[in-house]
């Protein structure tokens, strides 16, 4: 069975300052990982993906996430944060067992960047 | 934007009764998937439809049923609605399941208050 784990609820950050928000997964085969963000009243918007290559992503809106196979984690990360990344961040993994491309997600972090 | 659509974006009902929920997907999507997001449970899969046809079920109540039709548009009936049925519905779309690079485009959702 396939599982993500985002270990903090909250996560806040000085505007500029560099930021990261974890996550760890478990899964049975390959790992095919992805970073979705949430604002308020609003649906999911996608970040990035991790499916096989380099184990650095870029992605949207200057986010990038770091895919470690030995720690099994999926950090992501931006350089310098800005009071519009304020939001609700989520972890998923593909669903592992049916192949059928559904997604679970962890709990969420709710990123608040302080001006 | 996404390009999902999803209706109503409010729906305040009583227990007891019945809703249904809509959702269009991206053109040339042929992929939906159903979500539900509440502060208890999280983010969780409902079940999946690809061209017409049901590929996959999460947690989903025997109250709940899901189809979609020959435009490809999907609806999501709730039925017997209990308190705990309150929640974001997210409604999901991409291209294919056969094609794991394929990420998922979410809607803005519809928020059910069951009263």
């Amino acid at each position: 069975a396939q599982s993500v784990a985002q270990p903090e609820d909250q996560v806040n950050v000085a505007e500029g300052n560099p930021l990261t928000v974890k996550c760890t997964y478990s899964v049975s085969g390959n790992p095919y990982l992805f970073w979705y963000v949430q604002y308020p009243n609003r649906g999911l918007q996608f970040l990035l993906k991790y499916i096989t290559g380099d184990n650095l992503v870029k992605g949207s809106y200057g986010f990038e996430a770091e895919f470690n196979k030995s720690q099994t984690s999926f950090h992501l990360k931006k350089p310098s944060a800005l009071v519009s990344d304020s939001a609700l961040y989520f972890c998923a993994v593909r669903d592992d067992q049916t192949g059928a491309n559904n997604l679970f997600f962890g709990t969420g972090t709710r990123l608040t960047v302080i001006p | 934007d996404s390009g999902v659509t999803q209706t109503p974006k409010h729906l305040i009902t009583a227990t007891g009764q019945r809703v249904t929920l809509r959702c269009s997907p991206r053109s040339g999507d042929l992929s939906v998937y159903w979500y539900q997001q509440s502060l208890d449970q999280g983010l969780q899969f409902l079940i999946h439809y690809y061209n017409g046809e049901e590929r996959a079920k999460g947690n989903i109540l025997e109250r709940f049923s899901a189809q979609q039709f020959p435009d490809l548009h999907s609806e999501l009936n709730l039925s017997s609605l209990e308190l705990g049925d309150s929640a974001l519905y997210l409604c999901a779309s991409s291209v294919s399941w056969e094609y794991l690079n394929y990420e998922q485009y979410f809607g803005p959702g519809t928020r059910l208050t069951v009263t």
